[in-house]
């Protein structure tokens, strides 16, 4: 069964303080995504990566940044957590293959990260 | 750009009955792909269909069914005798061709919560 897991599903920080939240896929998967979903808003492109050591920004990557140093494990980094990064954080992998880029993607549950 | 609008925020219908979510979409390219996706309450998206932009014939899965119609740029999803277990945000995504930045990328609406009443 394909697993994306994510490394909290609830977490809470100060202003200021830098925040990791990890991903990891047991599927060989090459892509790799990061989304912040907020009400309203759907889901948004933080960051994605389309092989080790390999990333793009996305729609919305300021106050972010990521790691990708092996193909299972994807980091999304808050180098200085700020309030309005309150937010629900899913990350997600995709296998290239006969689809390649329109291959569905498999989620993982989500963290909900509270900035106070 | 392509953009995706769900213009349904909330939709609330009693178990058994039909409902109907709408997506509607934007895109300049003529090869694309649309999605749908469910996410229950534990947070955690799954995949319920592909569309690309050739196939225009409809799909029925049990009880879903997807009407996509190019003329109008909408790809609508239908649930048939609804379930409490239905209840759940979903969202339409698009995709476009590949050979342009955005291709890894997916375009999602701001989804639709559909609760199911027992």
């Amino acid at each position: 069964d394909v697993k994306v897991t994510q490394s909290s599903r609830y977490l809470v920080k100060r202003t200021g303080e830098k925040v990791f939240l990890e991903c990891v896929q047991d599927m060989d998967h090459e892509n790799m995504f990061w989304y912040r979903q907020d009400p309203g808003l759907g889901l948004r492109l933080i960051y994605f990566s389309y092989d080790v050591k390999m990333k793009e920004k996305g729609d919305i990557p300021e106050g972010y940044s990521v790691s990708r140093e092996k193909k299972e494990r994807f980091s999304l980094i808050l180098e200085s957590a700020s309030t309005n990064q309150t937010s629900m954080y899913l990350c997600a992998s995709r296998a290239l293959g006969a689809g390649g880029p329109y291959n569905e993607q498999f989620f993982g549950p989500g963290t909900r990260l509270t900035v106070l | 750009a392509q953009k995706v609008t769900q213009a349904q925020t909330e939709i609330s219908v009693v178990e058994k009955e039909d409902v109907t979510l709408d997506c509607v979409y934007e895109t300049r390219d003529t090869t694309y792909y649309l999605f749908w996706y469910k996410q229950p309450p534990s947070g955690e998206l799954v995949f319920l269909i592909r569309r690309n932009s050739f196939d225009e014939q409809n799909e029925i899965s049990g009880r879903y069914s997807w009407n996509f119609q190019k003329s109008t740029s909408s790809f609508n999803f239908t649930i048939t005798a609804s379930q409490v277990v239905d209840s759940a945000v979903y969202f339409c995504a698009l995709s476009e061709a590949a050979g342009s930045g955005s291709a890894r990328q997916l375009t999602f609406g701001s989804g639709t919560q559909l609760t199911v009443l027992p």
